[in-house]
């Protein structure tokens, strides 16, 4: 599987304020995904990233408080804007991988972000 | 609205036992059912998957699936302390790439 790293891997951040994540693979993939994971939840989907195209969000979550950018195969960033402390959560990438001829996803450290 | 839903736990099992944990889905398009599993503080890791009926053996674990019911369920055999986390079940959404989570059941294996 593919190795995957997030940086921040911790952000404690200001009201108002917006923090990027980046997320960076050691292989080329076509998928990347962005999920939340809040407290004590399991994950939720914020958008699919495809390089070359627009990224795809879910209903809930737009793109003018989650920003992504996904300029080359290996790389994608998550911009979380304007922030609450709503958006207290851990952020994870993920990449679609291969295994057994099976489409599969396999998920980055996350970055844990505190906002007050 | 595609839903995955698992017991929340904790299931509670002592060292050496069978742990089984289940999952119910809604979609029932869905082909191809993940276990994932995730430690404290960790990201999710995948265990196996499972796309035909029946089950699926990958050393101490078992994936079940029955699509006529809509479940799938993880054994765990010869339970380990180390074994205790959160197990997410997923499911990849009928032709779409992404997958809709439960929200996990916390095993804790006992020594």
């Amino acid at each position: 599987s593919a190795v995957i790293s997030q940086k921040p891997s911790r952000d404690i951040c200001q009201r108002g304020t917006s923090l990027t994540i980046q997320c960076q693979v050691d292989s080329q993939v076509t998928m990347m995904f962005w999920y939340r994971q809040q407290p004590g939840q399991s994950l939720t989907l914020i958008a699919t990233a495809n390089q070359g195209s627009e990224a795809t969000y879910e209903s809930g979550f737009v793109i003018d408080k989650f920003p992504i950018s996904r300029p080359n195969l290996t790389f994608s960033t998550l911009t979380v804007s304007n922030m609450s402390p709503e958006d207290s959560s851990i952020y994870l990438c993920s990449v679609e991988g291969s295994r057994e001829h099976q489409e599969t996803q396999y998920f980055g450290p996350g970055t844990r972000l505190l906002v007050l | 609205q595609k839903e995955v839903e698992q017991n929340s736990g904790p299931l509670s099992v002592p060292e050496g036992a069978i742990a089984s944990l289940n999952c119910t889905y809604s979609d029932r398009g869905s082909q191809s059912f993940f276990w994932y599993r995730q430690y404290s503080g960790k990201s999710p890791e995948l265990i196996m998957f499972i796309y035909s009926n029946g089950d699926k053996e990958d050393g101490r674990f078992t994936a079940q699936l029955n699509k006529a019911s809509q479940y799938v369920s993880l054994l765990i055999r010869d339970s380990q302390p180390s074994d205790s986390a959160t197990y997410l079940c997923a499911v990849r959404n009928s032709g779409y790439s992404t997958l809709t989570f439960g929200k996990g059941t916390m095993l804790l294996v006992s020594p």
